[in-house]
């Protein structure tokens, strides 16, 4: 079965500034996605980027972006000039060739104005 | 925009009450989901449907039970409830190809 983990529950960072968030996963297969869902407070759950295990090129949308490495079996949120609207819960999940997603635990991101 | 929308924000039962929460989309997947979210505990999947009439357990299925009887409808079924499934229960889709859409969320209190 896949585990994913993230290991910092809780986070902070002051506005504009860069923040990474850690995810590791464990899996024995090959091709497989790899989401980044945010939480903001008593809001719907979003997707805010997602990566395709066979391309090798990191995603990237706009201030966001992901450092994969496939080999290590890690995959970490990287926000950029962060914002007080990225204050949220930001889960990693991991979905492989039974569709079915697999969560981490989550991680509370606060940004301070 | 993708709407999946779930009967209730919040709704509050009585221990031994058989509740029912609903889920419908207006997207045509055929993949739909029930998790379970808790405090330190991330999303866990109850139950999940690939098609009308069909469904497999997830990894916490005890106390549950869903029905599919339309593509675009995903119920699930606490049949007696109890306080420790008082919780944020969330419905989502998805398609082999795309990212998971969620519902609102609806936070069950069981008194």
């Amino acid at each position: 079965a896949q585990t994913v983990t993230q290991s910092q529950p809780e986070m902070s960072v002051q506005e504009a500034e860069t923040v990474t968030l850690s995810c590791t996963y464990d899996t024995s297969e090959n091709n497989y996605y790899l989401f980044w869902y945010k939480q903001p407070p008593s809001r719907q759950m979003i997707l805010v980027i997602r990566q395709e295990a066979y391309k090798q090129q990191n995603a990237t949308e706009n201030r966001f972006s992901v450092n994969f490495q496939k080999a290590a079996k890690s995959f970490s949120l990287k926000i950029s000039d962060s914002q007080l609207g990225d204050t949220a819960m930001y889960f990693c999940a991991f979905r492989g060739s039974n569709y079915k997603l697999t969560f981490g635990k989550g991680t509370l991101l606060t940004v301070n104005p | 925009d993708v709407k999946v929308t779930q009967s209730s924000r919040y709704l509050v039962k009585r221990t031994g009450e058989k509740v029912f929460l609903e889920c419908v989309q207006d997207m045509d997947h055929e993949n739909m989901f029930w998790y379970r979210q808790d405090p330190g505990l991330g999303l866990r999947l109850i139950y999940f449907s690939y098609d009308v009439k069909m469904k497999e357990k997830g990894d916490i299925p005890e106390g549950y039970s869903v029905s599919r009887e339309k593509k675009e409808r995903f119920s699930l079924i606490l049949e007696s409830a109890s306080t420790n499934q008082t919780s944020m229960y969330l419905c989502a889709i998805e398609r082999w190809d795309t990212e998971a859409f969620f519902g609102q969320g609806t936070r069950l209190t069981v008194v």
